[in-house]
């Protein structure tokens, strides 16, 4: 069962680039990643996936370095708005393994 | 319109009752799940539903039950509450795919307070 890690906050300013690095040492062959954001009194939202490279959609990009065992979500310029909890997910396709990170607090400044 | 919802929003109850959420999903999704975030943000996962059938069980209390009395609902059933049981409950589900737990879409949560 692969366990993540990640930072647990990080702050930045309004219209940088953010990355969150989650960490997962011992992803097996078949595990893909996916990463969620929280709002405060919401539940989660999904945001990307990826099994190997890299992935971009309207809202962020996922890297994924050869060797799988860490990834880095980059949400791009950032606004107030995307001050959240983001939460790194590994999940076992077929074993039904299901391991969320602790997540990352994001504080967007002004 | 809401695509995963849970009744009710907020529960507060004591010790020792029993108490049911309700989770409904109008996505005409294949899979559903129960998760439970503490008080420290940890979101756990619970229960997984797959057409009626119960695919993991976090080693949860049995205490916790969850009923699927058709695709699109999910109930979770606590009986004899105790303290440490309060927490946010979210009701998740996900489409038919190969990929197992992929893109989940969450509900709003139920707030659920021990006292």
């Amino acid at each position: 069962l692969a366990k993540t890690t990640q930072p647990i906050s990080m702050d930045s300013y309004e219209g940088q680039e953010v990355n969150i690095t989650c960490s997962h040492n011992n992803i097996a062959t078949n595990d893909y990643i996916t990463w969620y954001q929280q709002f405060p009194s919401q539940g989660p939202r999904f945001i990307i996936q990826g099994y190997k490279t890299k992935v971009t959609n309207e809202v962020a990009s996922l890297f994924i370095p050869a060797d799988r065992k860490s990834s880095t979500l980059s949400l791009p310029r950032v606004s107030l708005s995307d001050t959240a909890v983001y939460y790194c997910l590994v999940v076992g396709a077929g074993s039904y393994q299901l391991t969320f990170g602790k997540g990352t607090k994001l504080s967007v400044i002004p | 319109d809401t695509a995963v919802s849970q009744t009710p929003k907020y529960l507060v109850t004591q010790m020792g009752n029993d108490k049911s959420i309700k989770c409904e999903q109008n996505l005409g999704h294949d899979t559903m799940y129960w998760y439970k975030q503490d008080s420290k943000k940890f979101l756990k996962i619970m229960f997984s539903y797959n057409n009626k059938e119960l695919i993991i069980n976090e080693t949860v209390p049995n205490r916790f039950s969850p009923k699927s009395p058709d695709k699109a609902h999910l109930n979770l059933h606590i009986n004899s509450l105790e303290l440490g049981d309060s927490a946010v409950y979210f009701c998740a589900s996900s489409p038919p795919t190969e990929l197992w737990g992929e893109t989940q879409y969450f509900g709003p949560g139920t707030r659920l307070l021990v006292l």
